[in-house]
């Protein structure tokens, strides 16, 4: 079966600071990879997604960047972070090969990010 | 554009009740695909259901159902017989061929012992 990871679970970092989360999914190939942010009791915002290695789609004009150096594994970073990047952050995946849009995306346990 | 509107910001029930959940989506497309997600306090998003927008017929999982109407643009969860651990907020979302999922806004489910 397959699994998804994150890590870390929580994370408190101050303004200014580099960001590096990491997702890793297990029991799949060639998943496609997405990175979504969900602000305090809001909805989810999908920032990145990948259907393979080195090919990386941003959603959203932003201060993070995604990059997939493995094939399961997507990493979420960003060189300087701001007040305003505090949020739940969860990685997902879903079958490769499949039409976007017909596939059903599976998401991991996320990382809690607090920026002070 | 694609669009979900879940307007039950909040539903509190006391167990064993039954409750429905709205979804009502927007879109232009005739293919296109429907889900709901549990987010449990531990922030996970659990995966519930799929529809796509050829198959109207409704589904029943346990306690959980899923009242799929075309001509309402509606996709209503229903849980029979509430429980505590049915505590969450409960996503509904569509997604269009070839576009990104969209996520409605959320509604919070809580049920009181």
């Amino acid at each position: 079966s397959q699994t998804i990871h994150q890590w870390p679970a929580t994370l408190v970092q101050p303004v200014g600071s580099p960001l590096s989360l990491e997702c890793t999914v297990e029991g799949t190939s060639n998943p496609n990879l997405y990175w979504y942010r969900q602000a305090a009791g809001r909805g989810l915002q999908l920032l990145f997604y990948s259907v393979g290695i080195g090919q990386i789609s941003s959603e959203v004009p932003q201060n993070l960047s995604a990059s997939r150096p493995q094939d399961r594994q997507f990493i979420l970073s960003s060189k300087k972070l701001l007040l305003s990047d505090s949020g739940f952050y969860l990685c997902a995946w879903s079958v490769g090969g499949l039409a976007r849009g017909a596939d059903t995306q599976y998401f991991g346990p996320g990382t809690r990010l607090t920026v002070l | 554009a694609q669009k979900v509107t879940q307007a039950q910001t909040e539903i509190s029930v006391v167990e064993k009740e039954d409750v429905t959940l709205d979804c009502v989506y927007e879109t232009r497309d005739t293919t296109y695909y429907l889900f709901w997600y549990k987010q449990p306090p531990s922030g996970e998003l659990v995966f519930l259901i799929r529809r796509n927008s050829f198959d109207e017929q409704n589904e029943i999982s346990g306690r959980y159902s899923w009242n799929f109407q075309k001509s309402t643009s509606s996709f209503n969860f229903t849980i029979t017989a509430s429980q505590v651990v049915d505590s969450a907020v409960y996503f509904c979302a569509l997604s269009e061929a070839g576009r990104a999922l969209t996520f409605g806004s959320g509604t919070r489910l809580q049920v009181q012992p």
